[in-house]
């Protein structure tokens, strides 16, 4: 089965520019994630979606990222005004909803945002 | 809150010989416990999870992981290393109450033949 495909896979903007983040998850999978991978750490949750609502967005900085997934299957993130700390992995990923607290999520390549 | 803590940045061991990378955790309620390994340039691929049930549980790529609940761990092992194996290595974890995962900082495993 494909996997979970994102673009672009390298971005590198000057500070203030906006920037977009495209994922298309696995066939199926209503539940889908924006991680953010900064070097040295563990990935963080951005955002979570089922079909096409948020289930949390608690750790998305609403002032200048926002996410959509309108018809429950692809989704965009961006991101307006970025900042030098923006830099960054931007991971997508997907999972089944039967039993999603136990279900593994499937990861994208990522897209390596470079902030100037 | 939920956390999870992987004490060593990078493990180094020779090429057939066992290996274990470190994780321990902290939840209220069932622990769900993944671990996933990184390439370089490329996603998280899932390697195995607990959820409930055997304490010993054997995943992809011959790695398994115990879970050991008096001491809040998670540790992953494999019995012979391969340079292949070499990677980042993310543990994870999961609480009953809630849909998010936390993941720990990474452990870079290093296998020189």
């Amino acid at each position: 089965e494909a996997g979970v495909a994102q673009s672009p896979r390298y971005k590198i903007i000057e500070k203030r520019q906006s920037v977009a983040f495209w994922c298309n998850p696995i066939s199926g999978h209503a539940t889908l994630y924006w991680y953010q991978q900064i070097l040295g750490q563990g990935p963080k949750l951005l955002i979570q979606f089922q079909n096409n609502g948020v289930v949390d967005d608690s750790q998305l900085p609403k002032d200048r990222f926002s996410a959509e997934r309108l018809k429950g299957v692809d989704s965009t993130l961006k991101i307006q005004p970025a900042k030098l700390e923006d830099s960054a992995v931007y991971l997508c990923a997907s999972s089944s909803s039967q039993g999603s607290r136990y279900n593994e999520q499937f990861f994208g390549p990522g897209t390596r945002l470079t902030v100037l | 809150a939920q956390s999870v803590a992987q004490p060593e940045d990078q493990v180094n061991v020779a090429e057939g010989n066992p290996l274990t990378v470190k994780c321990t955790y902290s939840v209220s309620g069932n622990p769900y416990l993944f671990w996933y390994v990184q390439y370089p340039n490329r996603g998280l691929q899932f390697l195995l999870k607990y959820i409930t049930g055997d304490n010993l549980v054997k995943g992809s790529y011959g790695f398994e992981a115990e879970f050991n609940k008096s001491q809040t761990s998670f540790h992953l092992k494999k019995p012979s290393a391969l340079v292949s194996d070499s990677a980042l290595y993310f543990c994870a974890v999961r609480d009953g109450s809630s849909y998010k995962l936390i993941f720990g900082s990474g452990t870079r495993l290093l296998v020189r033949p």
